[in-house]
Formats: C-alpha cells, sequence, structure tokens
C-alpha cells in the first residue's frame, strides 16, 4: 500500500503564506491520483476544502488554492487568519483505493 | 441534501467483530454515480480510509490492505444502509468510525462513532 507523507507541522502569522504538500510513496502526484484536501477541527469531521487537485467548492475561502508542485500536490494558504488554524489532510487515489496522509497541523501565529 | 446516521455498538471485546451500520437518507445505496466509504480516526493512526462499495450494474468493493483480511462493507438494498463488519479487533482498531458518501465531486460524511475496544 502506498503511503502519503504530509509535513506534520507548520506555523504561518496572520496575513502570511504558507504551503502544505502532499507526496506519493510510488512516485508523482498527478491528477490521476485525484487529490482531496481537507480541513478538520478539533471534534468535527474533516471538511472537503480542494477536489480534483484545484477545484474548489462554494464553501472554500477564496485564500485557498490547490495546485500539483514539483511531483506532489500543494495546498496554499494565501492571508492566513486565526480561523484556518486546524489539521490538514491530503488523500489520493491509488485505483480502488484511497490513502490518507497522516495530516498537517497548521497554527496560525 | 444527503443526510448519514450511524449505528452501532461502543465498545467491543478484544478478539470480537466491530460493527457499525450506516443509514442513508436522501439518496440510494444503489446509486449509479456514488460510492459509500468508511474512514476511522484516532490519535496513533490519524485518518486512515478503510473501504468502500459501489454499485455500478454489479456490486464492487475496495479495501485498505492494513484491513484487507478482516474486513467486509455490504449494502443492504431493503433498508437503504451500509455496515462496516471488521473482524479479530484489537485496541488498535480503537478509533472513531466514519461512513462517507462520494459523487465525484465531494466526500460528506456521517456524525463519527467511538468503538472502543477493551475488555
Amino acid at each position: 500500500q502506498a503511503v502519503v507523507t504530509q509535513e506534520p507541522s507548520l506555523t504561518v502569522s496572520p496575513g502570511g503564506t504558507v504551503t502544505l504538500t502532499c507526496a506519493s510513496s510510488t512516485g508523482t502526484v498527478t491528477s490521476g491520483h485525484y487529490p482531496f484536501w481537507f480541513q478538520q477541527k478539533p471534534g468535527q469531521a474533516p471538511r472537503t476544502l480542494i477536489y480534483d487537485a484545484t477545484n474548489k467548492y462554494s464553501w472554500t475561502p477564496v485564500r485557498f488554492s490547490g495546485s500539483l508542485l514539483g511531483g506532489k500536490a500543494a495546498l496554499t494558504l494565501s492571508g492566513a487568519q486565526p480561523d484556518d488554524e486546524a489539521e490538514y489532510y491530503c488523500l489520493l487515489a491509488y485505483s480502488g483505493a484511497r490513502v490518507f496522509g497522516g495530516g498537517t497541523k497548521l497554527t496560525v501565529l | 441534501q444527503v443526510q448519514l446516521q450511524q449505528s452501532g455498538p461502543r465498545l467491543v471485546q478484544p478478539s470480537q467483530t466491530l460493527s457499525v451500520t450506516c443509514a442513508i437518507s436522501g439518496d440510494s445505496v444503489s446509486s449509479k454515480s456514488a460510492s459509500w466509504h468508511w474512514i476511522r480516526q484516532s490519535p496513533s493512526r490519524g485518518l486512515e480510509w478503510l473501504g468502500r462499495t459501489y454499485y455500478r450494474s454489479r456490486w464492487y468493493n475496495d479495501y485498505a490492505v492494513s484491513v484487507k483480511s478482516r474486513i467486509i462493507i455490504n449494502p443492504d438494498t431493503s433498508r437503504n444502509q451500509f455496515s462496516l463488519q471488521l473482524d479479530s479487533v484489537t485496541p488498535e482498531d480503537t478509533a472513531v468510525y466514519y461512513c462517507g458518501r462520494y459523487d465525484a465531486y465531494n466526500y460528506s460524511w456521517g456524525q463519527g462513532t467511538l468503538v472502543t475496544v477493551s475488555s
């Protein structure tokens, strides 16, 4: 089974920009992995932010964007706000199976 | 709007079978455009995808390698629900279990069920 790797933790200043990444042990992450990004706050179920690497939902704040960057999936937050402090998970598809990354704890400080 | 309501025992004895059911409203488990998933979350393992079931003229299942030998996800068309069965559980299987729906665009989740494996 593939292993999906994310930064365990990152810190960003309010108003700052940070990029979270999502790497696959099998090699380059492509659109064929249908990368998803989730945001999770304590006591809540994960909430989808980005689908298919770059697409946003109507509820996705404009300050979040997704991309494929340097062989990884990436989530960029531009103009961080205190409310963005949360755990962020990516999810990749490998044929029928899905694999979550280990999550990135984002601190806004 | 699709809603998923989970139910099942909160405490399971080691070596026994964990069972959680997810009742669907607002969609059909036999939908040809959706798939039905189980994930779990524990402090030690983070989020873990367990498997899915879906109908495309016949039923299909996919399972995570880590649990493949002891998991079954069953659709129940008569009750419009699907269930997770995990055999031979250990304390490592203690987690919050979520059922979910995927429609090629979005995942939506049930409320989560904390299942504790303990004697």
